[in-house]
């Protein structure tokens, strides 16, 4: 299994531009979160879905957007950068099921700079 | 809400040593979960140990432990007999147990706490 994975690892965006962060998953989770995390802070969550066809909003959903259309993928979308935009974002998976919750595995991350 | 408090932005400790990093948190919540997560310089998020909030018994994996104080709402980390790979971002993080009223599974982080080993 390779567990999360994403795509770029790295990007510097435009303010104005738009981007995907990709965010895939093999181990049939059916949760997935997106987080960011600014410098000197821990993850705050962007949204989250708790499966294909479901999502919503988390603390901090301004300015991106979502979709699930399949178990595996999660991008998340970027439109009209801005500044404030800057940070690392970290897709994440579980399983959750029977009232029984599992632990969160993360993927490796995207650092992003909007200028 | 909940919230989760690290009050030690950075700490350090000697090789071969034990050190505590402290977590607090607030929640009115009966069942959760609580997590310590090393984060090294190359941001991969680990998991280092878990807490079951119905379970008195403090959790532990080698040479990392916890005490969990449910009703100070406390969960400190205590690394013993440090190496120097131990060196990382440490976050304390809270889950809820309940999927309802928008709480799914979601974790809440602290800002973390930077220890540095010496060699």
């Amino acid at each position: 299994n390779a567990g999360v994975t994403q795509t770029p690892k790295f990007r510097i965006l435009k303010i104005g531009q738009s981007m995907t962060l990709q965010c895939t998953q093999d181990m049939n989770h059916n949760y997935m979160y997106w987080y960011r995390q600014d410098p000197g802070m821990g993850l705050k969550l962007i949204y989250y879905s708790v499966g294909a066809g479901i999502t919503d909003k988390g603390e901090v959903p301004n300015g991106y957007n979502v979709s699930r259309s399949t178990t595996e993928d999660f991008p998340l979308r970027l439109e009209l950068a801005a500044p404030s935009q800057t940070s690392v974002y970290f897709c994440a998976s579980s399983y959750w099921a029977g009232g029984s919750s599992y632990e969160q595995y993360f993927g490796p991350g995207t650092r992003l700079t909007v200028t | 809400a909940q919230t989760v408090t690290q009050s030690q932005p950075e700490m350090s400790v000697q090789e071969a040593e034990t050190v505590t990093l402290s977590c607090t948190y607030d929640t009115s919540e009966s069942d959760y979960y609580l997590f310590w997560y090393k984060q090294p310089p190359s941001r991969q998020m680990i998991l280092v140990i878990r807490q079951e909030a119905y379970k008195q018994q403090n959790a532990t994996e080698n040479r990392f432990s916890v005490n969990f104080q449910k009703a100070a709402k406390s969960f400190s980390l205590k690394i013993s007999d440090s190496q120097l790979g131990d060196a990382a971002m440490y976050f304390c993080a809270y889950r809820s147990a309940s999927n309802y009223g928008g709480s799914q599974g979601n974790l809440i982080f602290g800002k973390g706490t930077k220890l540095s080993v010496k060699p």
